[in-house]
């Protein structure tokens, strides 16, 4: 499974696009990315998934390069609500059945 | 819809004790996984299961065993529990048949070990 680095933590506004960028140099062709939101003292959810280009949902949208060697979790307008731990999850089924999580990327939404 | 359910949702052990944390999927999800999570760490993989009646080792499996005897359960017990296995046990299931990472998480499992 691809190896992924993201920030430790990251400050916001209420309002503000806030982007979390996620590098995956060592990606394998089948891989997808994947990302997922922890809020305290739950589970982790799925936000989005993409494998190339733009994927957009009603929650976020996520940009990935051409070389795929990285991608950008992008949440507009974020409210306090946001305040979360946000993980990047690179990897798929042929590549093995054990999905191992980095330790994420923490955002704090300030008022 | 229930999805992934975990049983108990809090549980204090004395050093030495045994116990079993158990989960159950209903949505019928062939792969059923067992994470970690100690205070502001991430997700640290245990043990997993590719099917009723497999099972295989993560990152952190020692001090854990695991059983998957039915489909829709997936089992993590303690034989004998240590303060350094205190932490919140969450357990996952992912559907055969999807090529990405969407993996269905269940709330948690908090567990202290005194």
């Amino acid at each position: 499974l691809a190896k992924t680095t993201q920030p430790i933590s990251m400050d916001s506004y209420e309002g503000q696009e806030v982007n979390i960028t996620c590098s995956h140099n060592n990606i394998a062709t089948n891989d997808y990315i994947t990302w997922y939101q922890q809020f305290p003292s739950q589970g982790p959810r799925f936000i989005i998934q993409g494998y190339k280009t733009k994927v957009t949902n009603e929650v976020a949208s996520l940009f990935i390069p051409a070389d795929r060697k990285s991608s950008t979790l992008s949440l507009p307008r974020v409210s306090l609500s946001d305040t979360a731990v946000y993980y990047c999850l690179v990897g798929s089924l042929g590549q093995g059945f054990s999905f191992i999580f980095g330790k994420g990327t923490r955002l704090l939404v300030k008022p | 819809n229930a999805g992934v359910t975990q049983t108990p949702k809090f549980r204090v052990l004395k050093t030495g004790q045994s116990m079993t944390l158990l989960c159950a999927q209903d949505m019928n999800h062939e792969y059923m996984y067992w994470y970690r999570q100690d205070p502001g760490m991430g997700l640290r993989l245990i043990h997993y299961s590719v099917g009723e009646g497999t099972t295989a080792k993560g990152e952190v499996p020692d001090g854990y065993n695991v059983s998957r005897l039915k489909k829709q359960n997936f089992l993590l017990g303690l034989e004998s529990a240590a303060p350094s296995q205190t932490s919140v046990y969450f357990c996952a299931s992912r559907p055969v048949g999807d090529s990405g990472n969407t993996i269905y998480f269940g709330e948690g499992s908090w567990l202290t070990v005194v």
